[in-house]
């Protein structure tokens, strides 16, 4: 069975802790994103990566960090110097690293952080 | 800036009703504009449009693009309560970012 897993579909942090999401795919993608979504509003890119061992700041990078070791798995790590990590956190991945096909997304991390 | 604006941001209709979503944008380098429908959890992808006047069409739901005048509409036909959703429009350019809107809210009363 093809497609993005994101694990744990819900999570509960203190504040002050650091709190890594794991993105897992096995669609053969070389691409791959996260995003934040907040009530009301749309997608917004954390980071994204086209290849192994490399990747970029998206638009709302600060407070995050990501790893690509592997082609499969992109993890990201929310920090304690997030200001407002409670969210939910979608990872993606395409085909193609120029972004023309389609995202594909894994069903999603609800964060709180209370 | 790269910009995609939805309107409108929210939706109410009854079944049977037809509805026309709207997207416009400003985006460097534009390759592509996608449209997806949200239900409480992952997008799901719907269309892909990269030129203009061709309609994409799935079952009730269509698409076009306007890369004149840079907007695309989702039309939606006979409406049912199961088309209610949040309706993400996004525009990916050449760096292979996706930009996204805020997304229309549509709720289908019975």
């Amino acid at each position: 069975d093809g497609g993005i897993t994101q694990s744990p579909k819900y999570l509960f942090r203190k504040e002050g802790q650091n709190v890594t999401l794991s993105c897992e795919q096995n669609l053969n993608h070389d691409a791959m994103y996260w995003y934040r979504q907040d009530p009301g509003q749309g997608l917004r890119l954390i980071y994204y990566s086209q290849i192994v061992n490399d990747f970029q700041k998206g638009d709302i990078a600060e407070g995050y960090s990501v790893s690509r070791e592997k082609k499969e798995s992109f993890p990201l790590t929310v920090t304690s110097a997030q200001k407002n990590p409670t969210a939910f956190y979608l990872c993606a991945s395409s085909m193609e690293r120029g972004g023309s096909y389609e995202q594909y997304f894994g069903p999603g991390t609800r964060l709180t952080v209370t | 800036e790269d910009k995609v604006v939805q309107s409108p941001l929210s939706l109410v209709v009854h079944e049977g009703d037809t509805v026309t979503l709207n997207c416009s944008y400003e985006v460097t380098n534009f390759r592509s504009l996608l449209w997806y429908k949200q239900e409480k959890k992952a997008p799901t992808f719907l269309f892909m449009l990269t030129s203009s006047g061709i309609e994409k069409k799935s079952g009730r739901l269509s698409s076009i693009l306007d890369k004149k005048e840079l907007f695309s509409i989702l039309n939606i036909t006979a409406t049912q309560t199961g088309d209610s959703a949040v309706y993400l429009c996004a525009v990916a350019n050449q760096g292979g970012k996706l930009i996204f809107g805020q997304g229309t809210e549509l709720s289908v009363k019975p």
